[in-house]
């Protein structure tokens, strides 16, 4: 079965950082590209960041660029979202998905819930 | 390239038929097109890739259709289960985007 563990959400004060895990099983995890989408409270989905399968190249929406940073480990099948300067606005559902350039996002995580507040 | 669904919600009852649309800004290249369905604290589930590729294990009660700019998402004969918000994602471009989604309620 296709599994994919998020992990590391909790409670961070604004300006704070967080790192954000998943790890997978039951595919090829370095042949396959990777993303990560948010949700906040009562809201719509957001494309947050994009890597491929080698980590070569990644990709950030607008509103995380500069502050957040995927990455991978492909010798432990485990995505990361490196996510430092919080704000509010980043307050959100956070999960990850298998799926970049190209692909769809067609097996998800459960989500970790990150809260920003003081 | 923005999404746009509509209606915002869907009032139907089971047995009926769901018709839900997502018109893009610009073409959607490849027909790079998906639609997901959520339910309440639970992730999103791919339905439809390529348009009208139904996903791994999918009933086909569920169908995609369009291209270009202009897609639908039919649900015939409405199950219990399938009372849920729904969202199309383009991926053909980055940022790959969402729309707001549509609430299928009974």
């Amino acid at each position: 079965d296709v599994q994919l563990l998020d992990s590391g959400g909790g409670l961070v004060q604004p300006g704070g950082s967080l790192r954000l895990s998943c790890v997978v099983s039951g595919f090829n995890f370095s042949t396959s590209g990777m993303t990560w989408v948010r949700q906040a409270p009562g809201k719509g989905l957001d494309w947050v960041s994009s890597i491929s399968d080698s980590g070569a190249y990644t990709s950030h929406a607008g509103s995380v660029r500069g502050r957040f940073s995927i990455s991978r480990d492909n010798s432990r099948d485990t995505l990361y979202l490196q996510m430092n300067s919080v704000t509010a606005d980043d307050t959100a559902v956070y999960y990850c998905a298998r799926g970049a350039r190209g692909h769809p996002n067609d097996y998800w995580g459960q989500g970790t819930l990150v809260t920003v507040s003081s | 390239n923005v999404l746009t669904q509509s209606p915002g919600t869907l009032s139907l009852s089971p047995g009926e038929r769901a018709t839900l649309s997502c018109r893009a800004s610009q073409t959607v290249t490849s027909s790079y097109l998906a639609w997901f369905q959520q339910k309440p604290g639970q992730a999103p589930r791919l339905l439809i890739y390529g348009a009208s590729n139904r996903a791994t294990g999918i009933p086909d009660r569920f169908s995609g259709s369009g291209s270009g700019t202009d897609f639908t998402l039919t649900i015939n004969r409405l199950e219990p289960e399938d009372f849920a918000l729904y969202y199309c994602q383009q991926y053909a471009t980055s940022p790959r985007t969402f729309g707001q989604g549509t609430k299928v309620e009974f």
